[in-house]
């Protein structure tokens, strides 16, 4: 299996620019999971889904954040409009319900300047 | 809140000594904990622990979990530069949900 897969694995971009991150989950996992992770707050949960389905999205900083599983093969990020204190990395991971492991994938380095 | 702390967030030593990474928590729903390892990317996964007093091992690592005083422990003996990384805690906080620490970075000079 090819793992967490997400694009892209380096954004640049500028402030009020619309921002998508994209996540291919491992085959067969049942939970996809946003995270991001900065220096200052460490790895933070955004939003995860079970069975496509948004459970818990407690943890997107705000309406310019938005997420969505339109597919079990397939899941985006969407920042709109995006600011500085959005650069971060954004880790997407996945689990399926026999195995609670977390598998991450790469993430990406999304930088707004 | 669902909380994890970890101590120290920093930690340098000399290959060959031996580490102690602590991990304490406070969670409504406590399922497991688990560590992970962070290098340069993605995190990769140590140990899951799911019962107190049943030491998890893996070569020169092991953990511990506290379910009373609600902690864990990962130890690192041996250590060499390739253990260098940033070590995370997290808890199962709820249905496949991890709440994670801060992290302690270690660094292993030769």
């Amino acid at each position: 299996d090819a793992g967490v897969i997400q694009s892209p694995r380096h954004e640049v971009t500028e402030m009020g620019q619309e921002v998508t991150l994209r996540c291919k989950p491992i085959s067969g996992h049942n939970s996809l999971f946003w995270y991001r992770q900065t220096m200052m707050r460490g790895l933070e949960l955004l939003i995860y889904f079970n069975n496509n389905v948004p459970i818990d999205d407690s943890g997107m900083p705000e309406d310019r954040f938005s997420a969505k599983m339109p597919n079990a093969s397939f899941s985006t990020l969407k920042i709109q409009p995006s600011e500085p204190r959005d650069s971060a990395v954004y880790f997407c991971a996945s689990s399926s319900r026999t195995n609670e492991k977390l598998f991450f994938g790469s993430g990406t380095q999304l930088s707004v300047l | 809140e669902d909380k994890v702390v970890q101590s120290p967030l920093s930690l340098v030593v000399h290959e060959g000594d031996t580490v102690t990474l602590n991990c304490s928590y406070e969670v409504t729903n406590f399922r497991s904990l688990l560590w992970y390892k962070q290098e340069k990317k993605a995190p990769t996964f140590l140990f899951m622990l799911t019962s107190s007093g049943i030491e998890k091992k893996s070569g020169r690592l092991s953990s511990i979990l506290d379910k009373k005083e609600l902690f864990s422990i990962l130890n690192i003996t041996a250590t060499q530069t390739g253990d260098s990384a940033v070590y995370l805690c997290a808890v199962e906080a709820g249905a496949q949900k991890l709440v994670f620490g801060q992290g302690t970075r270690l660094t292993i000079n030769p």
